[in-house]
């Protein structure tokens, strides 16, 4: 089966801007979970999206939403992009049900200038 | 809401020797620990986890111990070899609704494999 993908990989924004990311789940997985990842923060849940409902949410401010579709593809959009919004923003599925392990894509490394 | 602390945040062993990393978590509801390894550039990849009814499991030189009543995990690489080099990151999860999963991660650990 073929693994997670994101695109895009990489992505330069200045502030203010918006962005939005794409993930498409391995497939069979309904579950897509976003996380970001910086150094100073470590690996931080954004929110989990399954039948494209979202179920869970992390404290991360109202900029930061998402949605998913109805093949489990999901997108994550960033509104008025700041500075400290530089991260790797990774995607995760999984099945559902009692099989709880996630796999992560290779991640968007966004940069804000 | 749950919080996980992870130990030592770098970890430097010599080849064919044991690394352990060890981590605790607050929420004594958390019933699913998984353990990823990320190497430089690469994406988070799941090598183990463990479920709550269960104290111990073992892949090939990895292994992993629940101490429900401590609320703490720890991650055992025996024989380490230069490829295990890489940052390694707990994490815990709580009950879920039909899968609806949020992993709390520890900061991460750096281990790194001295030839």
């Amino acid at each position: 089966k073929a693994g997670v993908t994101q695109t895009p990989r990489y992505l330069i924004k200045t502030r203010g801007q918006q962005v939005t990311l794409s993930c498409s789940p391995i497939s069979g997985h309904r579950s897509v979970s976003w996380y970001q990842q910086t150094p100073g923060q470590g690996l931080q849940f954004l929110f989990e999206y399954f039948s494209e409902t979202q179920r869970n949410k992390g404290n991360f401010p109202g900029r930061f939403s998402g949605r998913q579709f109805s093949n489990s593809r999901s997108e994550m959009n960033v509104s008025t992009l700041e500075l400290g919004d530089s991260a790797l923003y990774l995607c995760a599925s999984s099945l559902v049900g009692d099989r709880y392990e996630q796999y992560f894509g290779p991640g968007t490394r966004l940069t804000v200038t | 809401g749950e919080n996980v602390e992870q130990h030592p945040s770098t970890l430097s062993v010599q080849e064919g020797d044991s690394a352990v990393i060890k981590c605790t978590y607050s929420d004594s509801a958390s019933n699913y620990f998984p353990w990823y390894k990320q190497e430089l550039g690469k994406r988070p990849q799941l090598i183990i986890d463990i479920r709550s009814n269960v104290g111990e499991k073992k892949d090939q030189r990895i292994a992993v111990t629940l101490n429900k009543t401590a609320k703490h995990f720890s991650l055992h690489i025996t024989e380490t070899q230069p490829e295990d080099s890489a940052v390694y990151f707990c994490a815990a999860s709580g009950p879920s609704i039909q899968g609806a999963q949020k992993l709390v991660f520890g900061q991460g650990t750096r281990l790194t494999i001295n030839p």
